[in-house]
């Protein structure tokens, strides 16, 4: 079956850095993605992986271990409005469906 | 950039009605639409996956009849619900691949709020 996992909530103060894991087991793999999304509206694309390594885009970096089903997102200088849900999705396949499958999110709040 | 937008943002129907949620892509061709749902506090749930002119893929546990999903042109797809009951109540969102555009990427709209009383 499809699993991905994230923690529920975190908690961080601002300009700390924190960072937040996605364990997946998926019966197949082309690419991890994470999103952003703020209360009532839609998500928004923040990093994609399908290489090892690590990604950097500014104060976000997301890591992927294809070997240990294993990724994380790394953001740095938090500010609050960084305080949102943050997903994790994998494409289970290639081609044109580019189907995701959805963590469970993990709710960041940033404290002053 | 690629916009999505949903109509209605929100919508309070009553029990045993049916109510239409439109999904349209505004400035690009969306040959693949996908419709989410998401409970409070919760990610998003995969319902279905449409391409322009054929019908609908649903996920397992999505009833078909239920939940009528139409994409008749390149920049439109509507999710309708019928005779909703107080537990369709949901945030609804969809989301539109483009023509040529980059595989991975899927940009999605701002949702709709069904409550069902």
């Amino acid at each position: 079956g499809q699993n991905i996992d994230q923690p529920t909530e975190m908690t961080a103060t601002e300009g700390a850095i924190v960072q937040i894991n996605c364990t997946y087991q998926t019966s197949g793999f082309n690419g991890l993605f994470w999103y952003q999304q703020h209360a009532g509206e839609a998500p928004t694309f923040l990093s994609y992986n399908v290489l090892d390594g690590l990604e950097e885009k500014g104060r976000f970096s997301s890591f992927l271990s294809r070997s240990k089903g294993y990724s994380y997102l790394l953001l740095k200088e938090l500010q609050m409005k960084d305080s949102a849900s943050y997903l994790c999705a994998v494409r289970d396949g290639g081609g044109a469906t580019n189907k995701l499958i959805f963590g469970t999110g993990t709710l960041l709040a940033v404290q002053p | 950039g690629a916009v999505v937008s949903q109509h209605p943002s929100r919508v309070i129907c009553k029990s045993g009605t049916s109510v239409k949620i439109e999904c349209r892509s505004l400035d690009f061709q969306a040959t693949t639409m996908f419709w989410y749902r998401q409970f409070p506090k919760k990610s998003l749930m995969l319902m279905a996956t449409s391409n322009e002119g054929s019908k609908a893929t649903y996920e397992q546990g999505v009833e078909k009849d239920k939940f009528l999903i139409n994409h008749a042109s390149l920049t439109l797809s509507t999710l309708t619900v019928t005779s909703a009951h107080p537990e369709d109540s949901s945030f609804y969102i969809c989301s539109a691949r483009y023509r040529g555009g980059h595989p991975y990427e899927q940009y999605f709209g701002p949702g709709t709020r069904l409550t069902v009383t």
